[in-house]
């Protein structure tokens, strides 16, 4: 089956832009997740869809970062304005609650961010 | 609040010298336990997960953990390591009770295999 993918693979902005990256779950995931994995540091969850509704959003930056999920499939993670500390790599992530304990989770290969 | 630690940033490691990658959850929820793997430029890849039973766990690429509940441990194991085995390795853990819910990962070890 086809993985998580996730587009573009790298992206260098200058602070104070903005930034959009995009994520197509496995087929039939009605999770889906961003993660923020700053150098150094595990992933740490940002946001939390299932289907097109948001489960948890409670780490993610409100005032800057944003996200969709339309139609209950593909998703995009928008930051606007960029900081210096949001270099970072975004991971998405997918699954499908009920089939066991790690619910066929399935990370894709992220999109590494550099403000500078 | 969940937390897991793992207790070396660093793991040096001679080729087909056995390795423990150390790690400590937290006791506060019943959890489900993940190791996973992540090469340079890649997404993370699952070794292997404690869900329930046995209490140790066979991976892939031949790693092994034991879940110690007296312990709060998870520790992974390998008897003998390969150069293709450096990476970066992930503890995580997931609340039981949480169906579909988020990983909770610590700050990651970075595993040198040396020839």
């Amino acid at each position: 089956e086809a993985g998580v993918a996730q587009s573009p693979r790298y992206k260098i902005i200058e602070k104070r832009q903005s930034v959009a990256f995009w994520c197509n779950p496995i087929s039939g995931h009605a999770t889906l997740y961003w993660y923020q994995q700053i150098l150094g540091q595990g992933p740490k969850l940002l946001i939390q869809f299932q289907n097109n509704g948001v489960v948890d959003d409670s780490q993610l930056p409100k005032d800057r970062f944003s996200a969709e999920r339309l139609k209950g499939v593909d998703s995009t993670l928008k930051i606007q304005p960029a900081k210096l500390e949001d270099s970072a790599v975004y991971l998405c992530a997918s699954s499908a609650p009920g089939q066991g304990g790690d619910y066929g989770y399935t990370f894709g290969s992220g999109t590494r961010l550099t403000v500078v | 609040a969940q937390s897991v630690t793992q207790l070396d940033s660093q793991v040096p490691v001679f080729e087909e010298a056995p390795v423990e990658l150390r790690c400590n959850y937290s006791s506060s929820v019943s959890v489900y336990l993940f190791w996973y793997v992540q090469y340079p430029n890649q997404g993370l890849q699952l070794l292997l997960k404690y869900l329930s039973g046995s209490t140790l766990v066979k991976g892939i690429n031949g790693f092994e953990a034991e879940f110690n509940k007296s312990q709060t441990s998870f520790h992974l194991r390998k008897p003998s390591v390969h150069i293709s085995d450096t990476a970066e390795y992930f503890c995580a853990e997931s609340d039981r009770h949480n169906q579909g819910g988020k990983l909770i990962f610590g700050q990651g070890t970075e595993l040198s295999v040396k020839p």
